[in-house]
Formats: C-alpha cells, structure tokens, sequence
C-alpha cells in the first residue's frame, strides 16, 4: 500500500499474556519510530530504527518491551506479560529519505489489556 | 536534550475567529519542528515543518507557524478558524533533521464552536 500499516488496529488481551504489534513501513524508508500515547497524553518515544544502524531503544519502559525490525522491511513490538498500564495506542512511523524527510504514521494499533 | 512544552492542553476558540496554538522548544542545537494534526479516530498528518529556512512557515488548511529563535517558540496560527479544525495538535521537536529522535509535545485539543 501507499501508506504505513500497522496489525491489528485493535487488540484487547488478558494481563499477563504477551502481544505482537506489527508495522509495514513504506517501500523505500529506512527509518521506522514507534510511539506509545495513552489516553489524555502526547506521544511517548519509545523506539527508532535507522538502517542497520544499532536502535535507540531508551524510550522503552521496561524490558518487558522489546522491538525487531529486519532491514528496511516489516517491525514487530513485542510487549510481555502485558499490565493494565501498558493499555494505550501504539504508533509505527517511517521516515522518508533525502533533504526533504518527514515521517509518515500509521493509524495506531489500540491495546486494551483486561 | 531536546524537549517541546504545548501551553494550554485545551483551547477553545469561536468558528471565524484566529486560532493560536503555543509551542515552546529546547533544543542544544538548531532544531528541525514540526506541527502534526490528530483528527478524531485518524492518524497524525504533518501539517508544517521548519527545517532551518524561512522561519515563516505555511502549511496545509490555513495554518501557518513562525520560528523564533529568540523566544524559541513555534506557535501555529490560522486566521480564520473553521469547524473542521478542531482535532489535537501535536508539536514536536528533532535535532539532525530526523535522523534521531523526534519528541512531542502533549498536544492540544483545538475545539471550534459556532
């Protein structure tokens, strides 16, 4: 597609169980964020990817959370044993390339952990 | 570091009226800014960038946003407010263009009334 995707739009899980969140950058970007925003709050930075370079991964708040993401293709965030307070919507952003860059978002993946 | 302060996490604003939305940066190095709109159950749209040009800077729909270095400030404004403006607004701040983070401020909440 022309835009970024993300899977699935929406998730409700039992706490304690993990999830898989899924993005599919742009063709041709070769870097990808992922954000958190809870309700009522702004974008929370969680994780960046920029080519093969090593990510920056200070924003994930525990090392429940984990992110892969394999060359410039598909990133999957990994949450485990999921709490009530990682409930929120998930945002993956792709970057494009040049001078001209600007990041593209996908419409979220909503986590509701029960 | 870099950090983005929203002033006013509501704002409310009569439909024809100017609309004025605060943004305050902090930035070790010339920033790269942005403003994103979040429209109800949509993703988030680039509505303007600066990045180190005119410090003027159009966007789309109307919106417009000055960078001010001596203030560091990148306040959005419309003339002329519509109906359809109001969404959440986002402003975010990066350092090296976007090869780095991208941080948000914690948006704010535009309401137009007739």
């Amino acid at each position: 597609g022309a835009g970024v995707s993300q899977s699935p739009s929406n998730k409700v899980t039992e706490k304690g169980k993990d999830v898989e969140l899924r993005c599919d950058p742009i063709s041709g970007h070769t870097a990808l964020y992922w954000y958190r925003q809870r309700l009522g709050q702004g974008l929370e930075f969680l994780i960046y990817f920029q080519g093969n370079s090593a990510p920056d991964k200070s924003g994930l708040p525990s090392d429940r959370f984990s992110a892969e993401r394999t060359g410039e293709s598909v990133s999957t965030l990994t949450i485990q044993r999921t709490q009530q307070e990682d409930s929120a919507v998930y945002l993956c952003a792709s970057i494009s390339p040049g001078p001209n860059t600007e990041a593209f978002f996908g419409q979220g993946t909503r986590l509701t952990v029960v | 570091a870099q950090s983005v302060t929203q002033l006013g996490s509501h704002v409310s604003v009569s439909e024809g009226a100017l609309v004025l939305l605060r943004c305050n940066y902090s930035s070790s190095v010339p920033p790269y800014l942005f403003w994103y709109v979040q429209y109800p159950n949509q993703g988030l749209q680039l509505l303007l960038k600066y990045t180190s040009a005119a410090t003027l800077v159009k966007g789309i729909n109307g919106f417009e946003a000055e960078f001010k270095k001596s203030e560091t400030s990148f306040h959005l404004t419309k003339p002329s407010a519509h109906m359809r403006d109001a969404a959440e607004y986002f402003c975010a701040v990066s350092v090296f263009g976007l090869h780095g983070k991208l941080t948000f401020g914690q948006g704010t909440i535009l309401t137009v009334h007739p």
